[in-house]
């Protein structure tokens, strides 16, 4: 059964920069056949795309924060990695890393997602 | 605003069907297909339909999907108080180079 866990800051100030890792077990990132994904959630409200990479190290952003955005993987610890610069309190959100299939645009894994509080 | 348009909520009684539309466009619904999500309060989405009909395993046939055109539209029969929860559709948008999701609906069960 694969696992995906987010871990990270659950506090950033603002202006600073988020920065949040996914390690997934159950499975390898390695694998072809999926995208690694971030997805967020502000409170109350619906779910945003924020990017993913594929394993090879290949990223797709959301255009709304492409410049703000540095997607990342690590293969030998089975890990991928947010880094959002420049926070605002609009950057509040719970934080979900996700598996998405590479042939359809369907998330068919879900870590427990994190939220990140941007307040001084 | 969200790309796809879904009802803030929908409501029925225990035992009864209810359907949730998700509405969008050309560039997304109409030539991609659509996936569906149940977010129980406090947990993470929960991929419950892909590919416009599909049911990931362990996924009870009470869900089911449908599109049409640039329409979607997630069903649920004998309904059940475990089901209230919001609901996400999801797709491509050709346009934006981006996945997309509706706005969510929340299903009271009364």
């Amino acid at each position: 059964q694969v696992q995906l866990q987010e871990s990270g800051p659950g506090l950033v100030k603002p202006s600073q920069t988020l920065s949040l890792t996914c390690t997934v077990s159950g499975g390898s990132i390695s694998s072809g056949d999926y995208y690694w994904s971030w997805i967020r959630q502000p409170p109350g409200k619906g779910l945003e795309w924020i990017g993913y990479i594929y394993y090879s190290g290949s990223t797709y952003s959301n255009p709304s924060l492409k410049s703000r955005i540095t997607i990342s993987v690590d293969t030998s610890k089975n890990q991928f990695s947010l880094k959002l610069r420049s926070v605002t309190a609009a950057d509040t959100a719970v934080y979900y890393c996700a598996r998405r299939t590479y042939l359809t645009p369907s998330y068919d894994y879900w870590g427990q997602g994190t939220l990140v509080t941007v307040s001084s | 605003q969200s790309v796809l348009t879904q009802p803030p909520s929908v409501s029925a009684a225990p035992g009864q069907k209810v359907t949730i539309s998700c509405s969008g466009s050309s560039s997304n619904i109409g030539n991609n297909y659509v996936s569906w999500y149940q977010q129980l309060p406090g947990t993470a989405p929960k991929l419950l339909i892909y590919d416009n009909n599909k049911r990931p395993s362990g996924i009870p046939d009470r869900f089911s999907g449908s599109k049409s055109g640039t329409s979607a539209t997630l069903g649920i029969t004998g309904l059940q108080t475990g089901d209230e929860a919001d609901y996400y559709c999801g797709t491509w948008d050709s346009s934006l180079s981006a996945p997309v999701f509706g706005g969510g609906t929340k299903l009271t069960v009364l």
